[in-house]
């Protein structure tokens, strides 16, 4: 089991629709990070926040949009996805180094 | 180049000794993870190196050259649950970023 929790585990949307996906850390963390895991890729870094400010945005379409409104809670807004974005998003939190990882969101573009 | 390269897949008997290696360019080298991640779930910290040779954790251990750009993961007395994927990750340039291999999927046969 870890200290970070995400929701929801599976998400099946259209092209068209807007959702969020929900990442919490009990861990008390300084820093969040989201994730995209492909099959057969290596984890893409999407975004990081560290002490709530954004300090990494790695070339992430503006179909992805992160908030993050305290050091416990991040979220990713959707819209307009593409079917290629289908994969499962990770959502992980750190205190140095060592990155501790939640479920993951199953996500699925129609 | 930041590449990270692991194997893509290996096989294992119930009972025996596996090494899953990983080489890394050694450029602003800090320190190498290993996690491990069942399918459809969150991965999990095995170990991080920071110093050259090996640090055992019960069945698992790992070790690292920091001259040579290699690590690897042993796996002893493996057991069916042991059957996941296995991820290299190395602490890059910047800070609370990771780069990321794209794991070993261990199988283990009775």
């Amino acid at each position: 089991e870890t200290g970070v929790t995400q929701t929801p585990r599976h998400l099946v949307m259209g092209m068209t629709n807007k959702k969020s996906l929900k990442c919490e850390q009990h861990l008390g963390h300084n820093a969040m990070y989201w994730y995209k895991q492909s099959a057969k890729k290596p984890l893409e870094l999407m975004f990081v926040y560290n002490f709530k400010e954004q300090t990494e945005n790695n070339s992430v379409p503006s179909r992805f949009s992160p908030e993050c409104p305290n050091s416990s809670h991040l979220f990713l807004h959707l819209h307009t996805l593409q079917p290629e974005d289908s994969a499962l998003y990770l959502c992980a939190s750190s205190q140095l180094d060592t990155q501790y990882f939640g479920p993951g969101t199953r996500l699925t573009v129609l | 180049g930041q590449n990270i390269d692991q194997p893509t897949e290996m096989t294992a008997t119930e009972g025996a000794i596996v090494q899953i290696n990983c080489t890394y360019q050694t450029s602003g080298f800090n320190g190498l993870f290993w996690y491990q991640q069942h399918a459809g779930e969150a991965p999990t910290f095995l170990s991080y190196n920071v110093l050259d040779g090996l640090e055992e954790k019960g069945r698992f251990s790992s070790f690292l050259s920091r001259s040579k750009g290699y690590s690897y993961l042993l796996l002893k007395e493996l057991q069916m649950k042991d059957s996941a994927s296995y991820l290299c990750a190395r602490s890059g340039d910047s800070n609370y970023q990771l780069i990321w291999g794209a794991g070993t999927k261990l199988i283990i046969k009775p």
